[in-house]
């Protein structure tokens, strides 16, 4: 069964420094998310992604954030410099149009640590 | 605003059958879906309605009520391994961003 994939898996950075998450969607889908959830708390949208562009942001991806999709595969989340309130499990997730695009298959998540 | 509320925990006993609800109040609503987390895990779907009344999936069933902005998940047969953190989230546009809610941890018991 297709899945979506993430790397790295964990990621330790030093508060201000640039990080890059990666994500890999499933491969006929084209909608495409970031979410973000602090350990014990609720998931949270913050961007989706669709024809090479944002579709949506939410208040919490400001200017630090970015995202891309460099080639055909893959998905990125930039954030330029860290902070410490950055560190969460990141998220990503698609949909696609065989099982309606509200039906999102998240990936298993790329942990976040800023020190 | 938006929000979304759910319990905070749920306790049941193997075999039994379990319901969480979620009332929201959205800005806009497409349809409500659920996802099921276990601890360290990504949410993984399990059920959505776009429409009122009752989808079932094998074990578990979830229903929506649009003019009472509510619905519930519906778990049956529980079984140990149906201890996780339960989401339900809300399609307000048609960027198909999720709000989610803050999730019920089910706990069963033998």
């Amino acid at each position: 069964e297709p899945e979506v994939t993430q790397t790295p898996s964990h990621q330790v950075t030093q508060m201000g420094q640039e990080v890059i998450l990666r994500c890999v969607p499933i491969s006929n889908h084209l909608y495409f998310y970031w979410y973000r959830q602090i350990l014990g708390q609720k998931v949270e949208f913050l961007v989706s992604f669709y024809n090479n562009e944002i579709s949506e942001k939410s208040e919490i991806f400001d200017d630090q954030f970015s995202v891309e999709r460099p080639d055909g595969s893959n998905f990125t989340l930039k954030i330029r410099s860290t902070k410490l309130e950055d560190s969460a499990m990141y998220f990503c997730a698609s949909s696609g149009v065989d099982q309606g695009a509200e039906t999102q298959y998240f990936g298993p998540g790329t942990r976040l640590l800023v020190l | 605003g938006q929000s979304l509320e759910q319990p905070s925990e749920v306790t049941a006993v193997e075999g039994a059958i379990v319901q969480i609800n979620c009332t929201y109040q959205t800005s806009g609503f497409y349809g409500l879906s659920w996802y099921q987390q276990h601890d360290g895990g990504a949410p993984t779907f399990l059920s959505y309605n776009a429409l009122d009344g009752l989808e079932e999936t094998g074990r578990f069933s979830s229903f929506l009520s649009r003019s009472d902005s509510y619905g519930y998940l519906l778990l049956q047969e529980l079984q140990m391994k149906d201890s996780a953190s339960y989401f339900c989230a809300v399609y307000g546009d048609s960027s198909y961003k999720l709000i989610f809610g803050s999730g019920t941890r089910l706990l069963v018991r033998p």
